[in-house]
């Protein structure tokens, strides 16, 4: 089945500064590749997802970029600040397994 | 509109006891999903239902556990005998469709479980 890792699993940045999370995942029929931010004591909510088919995409200040060649897509946060502070996680899902497989998820405390 | 609701939001068990969690899908969503994330953990799949076809369960940890989807629905999982181990967050996601039109999932708030 799909295996999907995460990294960093906690990541500190100062207020302003750029975040990266990387994800790697195993089964090449994965087609959907979705963010997810969690706050404490609440559910995960979509932030962003890309499609195979796509290289990249933005918005505002967050970009996602995926490379089906060496399976590995990222999340890109510019101009952070302190209500980014989060855990986030990346997912995998193939249409033919109707199902998304997360990564561990990565801490994110922007600080002030 | 109104996003995907579960209920209880917290629930205390004792070792041993069955409980019943809920989740109310975004309406005309007709996939729903159970995860269940334990503490400091990324979520794991337990069980799938999309309209009427028969649920994929391949994520279920024991025969302990089960779900079920009425009308295509209200979804209710089910844990017989609890044990200490089930204590997670038990969150449900529903999507437009399980099929290629659609495979955005959209999160409940989480039922968390603590059994003593």
């Amino acid at each position: 089945g799909e295996n999907v890792e995460q990294h960093p699993s906690t990541l500190s940045v100062q207020e302003g500064d750029s975040a990266v999370i990387k994800c790697t995942y195993s089964d090449s029929a994965s087609n959907y590749f979705p963010w997810y931010k969690q706050e404490l004591g609440k559910g995960p909510q979509l932030i962003i997802d890309i499609r195979s088919n796509v290289g990249e995409k933005k918005d505002q200040r967050i970009a996602v970029t995926l490379n089906k060649t060496a399976k590995h897509f990222s999340l890109h946060i510019t101009e952070t600040q302190p209500e980014d502070s989060a855990v986030y996680f990346c997912a995998a899902f193939k249409a033919a397994g109707n199902k998304l497989t997360f990564g561990g998820g990565t801490r994110v405390l922007v600080k002030p | 509109g109104a996003g995907v609701s579960q209920s209880p939001s917290n629930k205390v068990t004792e070792k041993g006891k069955d409980v019943e969690l809920r989740c109310d899908p975004i309406s005309g969503h007709t996939a729903l999903y159970w995860y269940r994330q334990s503490l400091g953990q990324g979520l794991e799949f337990l069980i799938y239902f999309q309209g009427n076809s028969a649920p994929d369960k391949s994520g279920l940890p024991s025969d302990r556990f089960s779900a079920e989807r009425t009308g295509g629905s209200v979804s209710t999982l089910t844990i017989q005998r609890t044990q200490q181990e089930d204590s997670a967050v038990y969150l449900c996601a529903s999507s437009f469709s399980g099929d290629r039109s659609s495979y955005e999932q959209y999160f409940g708030p989480g039922t968390r479980l603590t059994v003593t």
